[in-house]
């Protein structure tokens, strides 16, 4: 089956930097890659997504990109705010049955 | 328009019960997915319901099974509770077959 292993599993950013979420996949049948953030004790929600037939897709300051050969993806997100402070997991898929692999999770914290 | 609820909230169960966890999906979605995420960890499927039949299952004993309703909505139920099987329960629905809402969750706390 498919695992996803995702880096860091922390993260502590000063407010205003950039934070780069790393996940690597092992299906490569795999085309669909959601991030979603994870506030404490609230549901996962999704923030941004991408398919395996793009490779980069921005979202204000949130940008996820692709890398098929390499089976790798990863989450940016620029002029990071307290808010963004959260647990952020990503997940791969193959679509049309959709049952997504997550990885364990990355705790961001921005340090205002 | 009401997203993915479920209920309860929270629970305390004592090893050895039984615990029936509801979930509504989102008004127009078809499918949900039931997850169990222990502390620490992403979410790991449990089974996903689609025209009230049990289409796929992840590496959960049968203790663990559900049911879904003419309405969509589901229940996952859990027998013979251990104490491994604390944890939040989050179901999700989906009506595209890739874009997945989330419920808020229903903790679950074996003692």
């Amino acid at each position: 089956g498919e695992n996803v292993e995702q880096h860091p599993s922390t993260l502590s950013v000063q407010e205003g930097d950039s934070a780069v979420i790393k996940c690597t996949y092992s299906d490569s049948a795999s085309n669909y890659f959601p991030w979603y953030k994870q506030e404490l004790g609230k549901r996962p929600q999704l923030i941004i997504d991408i398919r395996s037939n793009v490779g980069e897709k921005k979202d204000q300051r949130i940008a996820v990109t692709l890398n098929k050969t390499a089976k790798h993806f990863s989450l940016h997100i620029t002029e990071t705010q307290p808010e963004d402070s959260a647990v952020y997991f990503c997940a791969a898929s193959r679509g049309g049955s959709y049952i997504p692999t997550f990885g364990r999770g990355t705790s961001l914290i921005v340090h205002p | 328009d009401a997203g993915v609820t479920q209920s309860p909230t929270h629970l305390i169960k004592t090893r050895g019960q039984q615990v029936t966890l509801r979930c509504s999906p989102k008004s127009g979605h078809d499918t949900v997915s039931w997850y169990q995420q222990a502390l620490g960890q992403g979410p790991q499927f449990i089974f996903q319901y689609y025209e009230e039949e049990e289409r796929q299952r992840g590496n959960f004993p049968d203790r663990f099974s559900g049911h879904q309703f003419p309405n969509y909505s589901s229940e996952l139920n859990v027998n013979a509770l251990l104490l491994g099987d604390s944890a939040l329960y989050l179901c999700a629905s989906t009506q595209d077959q890739e874009t997945q809402y989330f419920g808020p969750g229903t903790r679950l706390l074996v003692l």
